[in-house]
C-alpha cells in the first residue's frame, strides 16, 4: 500500500520560479524524506526530516512537516531547467524501519 | 567510493527461466531493501532486510525470493519470471534511521 501521496501528479513551471509539491501520509512516523529521480536513473536523497522536526533546509530547498496534518512540503526555490525530475516523498513508519514511497510529481522546470 | 551496485543493468529473458538480479553495497549498512518502478505506480518495495538471515516481505513479494547470507550482498530471485514483472529495479541499502542509497537500476522484460 502506499503510504504517501504527492501533490500534484505533474507541475510545469518556468526558469526563476519557485516550485512547490506536497506529500500526504496515514501512520505514525520516524522521519520524511524526499527523493529525486531523474528519468529511469536511481533515486538520489534530498532531505530528511525527523518527526520532531518542523523544517529543514539545504541550499535551494526547503521542507516542511506537519505531524497533526500528516503532510510535508518540498520547496525548491528559483528553479533550473537542471531541476527537472520526478520527485518522491517516502516515510518512514514508527512500526519498523521500512521506508513507504509515494507515487511521485513531475516536475518539469522550462528554460 | 560508496555505492550500491547493481547487476545486470538489463536483462531480457522469456517466461519462466530463473533469475538473479545482486545487488551489493561496500558502506557496511544494515538494512537492504528491493523496489520495482512501474509507470503511475511509483516505487513498490518487494522485499527488505533488517541484517543478515533478516528478510521480510514487502508490499510485492509474490513471485520474488531473497536471501541475505552476507551484509553487502543482497540478491533478487525470480524462480519463474512472468511477464508482470517486466519492470525497473532498485536495490536500496542504508543505515536505520537514515538515508537511502540506491543502485542504478536493473531493466527487466520478460517475454
Amino acid at each position: 500500500s502506499q503510504q504517501g501521496e504527492e501533490d500534484p501528479q505533474a507541475l510545469s513551471i518556468q526558469e526563476g520560479e519557485n516550485a512547490t509539491m506536497n506529500c500526504s501520509y496515514k501512520t505514525s512516523i520516524n522521519n520524511l524524506q524526499w527523493y529525486r529521480q531523474n528519468s529511469g536513473r536511481g533515486l538520489v536523497h534530498l532531505i530528511l526530516i525527523r518527526s520532531n522536526e518542523r523544517e529543514k533546509h539545504s541550499g535551494r530547498l526547503r521542507v516542511t512537516l506537519d505531524t497533526s496534518k500528516k503532510s510535508s512540503s518540498l520547496l525548491i526555490t528559483a528553479s533550473r531547467a537542471a531541476d527537472t525530475a520526478s520527485y518522491f516523498c517516502a516515510t518512514e513508519e514508527t512500526s519498523g524501519s521500512r521506508l513507504t514511497f509515494g507515487e511521485g510529481t513531475q516536475l518539469t522546470v522550462n528554460p | 567510493e560508496a555505492q550500491v551496485t547493481q547487476n545486470p543493468r538489463y536483462l531480457i529473458t522469456v517466461t519462466g527461466k530463473k533469475l538473479t538480479v545482486t545487488c551489493s553495497q561496500n558502506m557496511n549498512h544494515e538494512y537492504m531493501s528491493w523496489y520495482r518502478q512501474d509507470p503511475g505506480l511509483g516505487l513498490r518495495q518487494i522485499y527488505y532486510s533488517m541484517n543478515v538471515e533478516v528478510t521480510d516481505k514487502g508490499d510485492v513479494p509474490e513471485g520474488y525470493k531473497v536471501s541475505r547470507k552476507e551484509k553487502r550482498n543482497f540478491p533478487l530471485i525470480l524462480e519463474s519470471p512472468s511477464p508482470n514483472q517486466t519492470s525497473l529495479y532498485f536495490c536500496a541499502s542504508s543505515l536505520f534511521g537514515q538515508e537511502q542509497f540506491f543502485g542504478p537500476g536493473t531493466r527487466l522484460t520478460v517475454l
